[in-house]
């Protein structure tokens, strides 16, 4: 099984609304991954967890809170967004300890900031 | 800094051709290589990893190569179905802060029926 899955699909949201984007995997992997997209771009890293402990935080503004409650689950807390906040929220896991294994994304959420 | 470049950035070929696709990199110093598929609006889906002492991998009608010292990969598709159109985006892993991929540009792909 080489599946990350994301909740919800997608979410329209206002600026002063609080929500929250899921990830999980199952595959034991130990680096789990935030990345935003926006439309016709690569992926921009966001934020990295290894072992449930940040690791990487690409100076993301604080609107965005990341969470890492155990190995299997990753949040992404959003708060008083603006609408350039707009994109596909990926989430990504690989599996930990070296640089060599393959990196597996999730089909990502579609936000929308009104 | 590590810049890594998809030509070209759309590419439309007849069914049942074969097809290459691009990517180049600036910095040799890297772990490996992956190639990623990505349909409209969604994920990005593992097509191929390989490593930086790979020369080759093989899945299927897939085949990406890598040369390391030219900083060049290419990714294979033998007999192209409308199945494949798609954003194909390669990553390469850097030696130094290796959970930061770097992508390409991407080439969108069209397969033409």
């Amino acid at each position: 099984d080489t599946e990350v899955t994301q909740t919800p699909k997608h979410l329209v949201m206002g600026m002063t609304n609080k929500k929250s984007l899921k990830c999980e995997q199952h595959m034991g992997h130990r680096a789990m991954y935030w990345y935003k997209q926006k439309a016709k771009k690569p992926p921009e890293l966001m934020f990295v967890y290894s072992y449930e402990k940040l690791s990487i935080n690409e100076s993301v503004p604080s609107r965005f809170s990341p969470e890492c409650p155990n190995s299997s689950l990753l949040n992404l807390h959003l708060h008083a967004l603006q609408p350039e906040d707009s994109a596909l929220y990926l989430c990504a896991s690989r599996h930990g300890g070296g640089p060599y294994n393959e990196q597996f994304f999730g089909p990502g959420t579609r936000l929308t900031v009104l | 800094k590590q810049e890594v470049t998809q030509i070209p950035a759309a590419l439309s070929v007849p069914e049942g051709e074969n097809l290459v696709l691009n990517c180049s990199f600036t910095d040799s110093a890297i772990y490996n290589l992956q190639w990623f598929r990505q349909d409209p609006g969604k994920g990005l889906t593992s097509l191929l990893l390989i490593q930086s002492s790979q020369r080759e991998q093989t899945s299927g009608r897939l085949n990406a190569s890598l040369d390391k010292s030219s900083g060049r990969s290419t990714l294979y598709i033998a007999a192209s179905q409308p199945g494949d159109s798609a954003t194909y985006l390669c990553a390469v892993r850097p030696l130094f802060l290796h959970e930061k991929l770097t992508f390409g540009t991407g080439t969108r792909l069209t397969i033409i029926p």
